[in-house]
């Protein structure tokens, strides 16, 4: 059972253009959002995260859209750049609970083209 | 500067052979993961630890091992049990086990069989 589903499954983008990830989650009990970005060859890297409490959250070129009565969640990268190319985790998990784990999605390859 | 190293980079396993990968933090988290990843199958948890000579079998934790002797090393043993062990392992460290302290990635192990 996948509890975090990502799409699409890959994303070419021009350079400028708005990258837009989606996420979708079926445990209601996740209340901790966060995405990771991966270059080839490294390890992940955190990008931003977002509690439910809010709606958006932004970073530079970075936002998190969440919806928490669909249960799900969305980067969006605004003026995408070629270095912005990698891949692209979302993941979740629940802050209650004494042995709390992220649940990662599949990930999905960016490419932006210039 | 603190941060995770993961050694050797590359490794290759023979047929009925244990090995072990190095993990060593110098940020003085608490807690140490591992996970496992594959082409197109995310991240998934192998094990984890939250403090000193304890850990945690996460969602995939057969055929593999780990130790926690000191707060910096968390090393992983592939054994010979592990039938399908070639993936690119990660290893993690985050300030406690609760989700929303981010977790902070080393640059993985490619291992492979020989």
């Amino acid at each position: 059972q996948q509890q975090v589903k990502q799409s699409p499954q890959s994303l070419i983008v021009q350079k400028g253009g708005i990258s837009i990830i989606n996420c979708a989650y079926e445990n209601t009990a996740f209340d901790y959002f966060p995405w990771y970005q991966q270059f080839p060859g490294k390890g992940p890297a955190l990008l931003i995260a977002i509690r439910p409490d809010v709606s958006e959250k932004k970073e530079g070129r970075f936002t998190i859209s969440f919806n928490k009565s669909a249960k799900q969640f969305s980067l969006h990268i605004m003026d995408s750049q070629p270095g912005d190319s990698a891949t692209y985790f979302c993941a979740a998990s629940s802050v209650t609970g004494a042995n709390s784990k992220l649940t990662f999605g599949k990930g999905i390859t960016l490419s932006v083209r210039p | 500067d603190g941060g995770i190293t993961q050694s050797p980079k590359y490794l290759f396993r023979k047929e009925g052979q244990n090995v072990t990968l190095s993990c060593e933090q110098n940020l003085n988290h608490d807690a140490m993961y591992w996970y496992r990843q594959d082409p197109g199958q995310g991240l998934r948890l192998i094990y984890y630890s939250q403090i000193v000579n304890d850990f945690q079998k996460g969602d995939i934790a057969e055929g593999y091992s780990v130790s926690r002797e000191k707060k910096e090393s968390f090393p992983l043993t592939v054994t010979s049990a592990q039938k399908n062990p070639t993936a690119f392992y990660l290893c993690a460290s985050s300030l406690g086990v609760l989700s929303n302290q981010p977790q902070h990635f080393g640059d993985g192990t490619r291992l492979s069989i020989l």
